[in-house]
């Protein structure tokens, strides 16, 4: 299996445009989370999905983030309007209910100037 | 709410030495305890984990770590420092019956020194 992916790895934007990040989980995984990692909070889950329906949301900042699941092999998570704060690397894992851990991305890196 | 602490945001080790790095967390009911390591602009790859069953559990590339109910302690050991252990580690704590999210703590950074 070729992991979770990605993409893109980077993204560079100005602020007040539009963008979305993408994940593909591994094949036959229920669970997909996307994290954010930042020097000043860590690790930490923005939300997580189980069977393509958000379960828990609470760590999503704002209104300006959405996340969708139209299908078990794709999500994608979107900011608009992007702010410079939300620089950041996104993270997303997925998990099989089998499973107790959860497997990672290599991450996007989002600068927003 | 729960929360997991890691004592110290850096430790630096001579190669060969031995490898601490703490982890607490608090929990009500035991959790599944999590250690993940991050190298240099890449994502977390799972070190190891106790779920259940015995206390000590072994993970990859000669990691090591005790679960201690009584201390509300996992820390993560290594007899001897390698050049290659240098990176990011995180504590991660998946709370019960919460669908397999995971609260990480702030990371202890690794710096091995020849």
């Amino acid at each position: 299996d070729a992991g979770v992916i990605q993409s893109p790895r980077h993204e560079v934007t100005e602020m007040g445009q539009e963008v979305t990040l993408r994940c593909k989980p591994i094949s036959g995984h229920d669970y997909l989370f996307w994290y954010r990692q930042t020097m000043m909070r860590g690790l930490e889950l923005l939300i997580y999905f189980n069977n393509n329906v958000p379960i828990d949301d609470s760590g999503m900042p704002e209104d300006r983030f959405s996340a969708k699941m139209p299908n078990a092999s794709f999500s994608t998570l979107k900011i608009q309007p992007s702010e410079p704060r939300d620089s950041a690397v996104y993270f997303c894992a997925s998990k099989g209910q089998a499973n107790t851990e959860a497997f990672f991305g290599q991450g996007t890196r989002l600068t927003v100037v | 709410a729960q929360s997991v602490t890691q004592l110290g945001s850096h430790v630096s080790v001579s190669e060969g030495a031995l490898v601490l790095l703490r982890c607490n967390y608090s929990s009500s009911v035991p959790p599944y305890l999590f250690w993940y390591v991050q190298y240099p602009n890449q994502g977390l790859q799972l070190l190891l984990k106790y779920t259940t069953g015995a206390t000590l559990v072994k993970g990859i590339n000669g990691f090591e770590a005790e679960f201690k109910k009584s201390e509300t302690s996992f820390h993560l050991t290594k007899p001897s420092a390698h050049m290659s252990d240098a990176a990011e580690y995180f504590c991660a704590v998946r709370p019960y019956n919460q669908g397999g999210k995971l609260i990480f703590g702030q990371g202890t950074e690794l710096s091995v020194k020849p």
